[in-house]
């Protein structure tokens, strides 16, 4: 199976400071169809997982253009430019190009 | 788009359980469905994976012979059967949507004596 490592596991943040997740995966995202299936997603206390990223830089509907996806290969980051109060949570990064898909082991973002 | 799943419960170990997820506000026949776990206070796991007629189904390894996903798309849902249960498969049970575009809040599953 892919192992997905995020760095680092626990954020705490300034609100309106920047903040940066990094994935790195055990083996290449680039699937046979050219496309890298990363995707992010972000899940707040108490709520369900909600996706905001997927195919490495591809924003989700309604979500905030703070939140960008850079990467290639096997090296991915999430940034977000501006730490909002309503980003505490739980981020968590997703290789879907090789099955099994799997997760990160999860970025806890607090405010500082 | 609505993902609602229901079926969870306290089980003993070894026990069975059928999870469903009925779903609205989208082309529910169109669509890969999922499910996905979360144990208590950890990460995120998929569990397995259906494509849109239900003839491909794709499970996590540890699952693989115990779980059986499956579809009725006159009903819009989605099933989990869950068989021989072990205290590991305690955890909140997501139905998601292709690729995990859509979530729903999720269904506890309790294994225990």
């Amino acid at each position: 199976d892919v192992v997905m490592t995020q760095s680092p596991l626990s954020l705490s943040v300034t609100l309106g400071q920047p903040a940066s997740i990094s994935c790195r995966s055990s083996q290449s995202l680039v699937s046979s169809d050219g496309n890298t299936y990363l995707s992010w997603f972000q899940q707040r206390p108490g709520q369900s997982p909600r996706r905001l990223i997927c195919k490495v830089s591809y924003r989700d509907s309604g979500v905030p253009d703070r939140f960008s996806g850079s990467g290639s290969g096997t090296d991915f980051t999430l940034k977000i430019s501006r730490v909002e109060a309503e980003d505490v949570g739980v981020y968590y990064c997703l290789q879907d190009t090789h099955w099994p898909w799997t997760f990160g082991q999860g970025t806890k973002v607090e405010i500082k | 788009v609505q993902l609602v799943e229901s079926g969870g419960v306290l089980v003993q170990p070894g026990g069975s359980l059928r999870l469903s997820c009925a779903a609205s506000g989208f082309n529910f026949a169109t669509s890969w469905m999922n499910w996905v776990r979360q144990a208590p206070g950890k990460g995120l796991e998929w569990v397995a994976m259906l494509n849109q007629d239900g003839t491909l189904k794709f499970y996590v390894g540890s699952m693989r012979g115990r779980f059986t996903i499956s579809r009725d798309n006159a009903k819009n849902s989605l099933y989990l059967q869950m068989n021989a249960l072990t205290v590991e498969d305690t955890a909140l049970y997501f139905c998601a949507g292709d690729r995990g575009v859509s979530w729903g809040q999720g269904t506890l599953v309790t294994v225990a004596s």
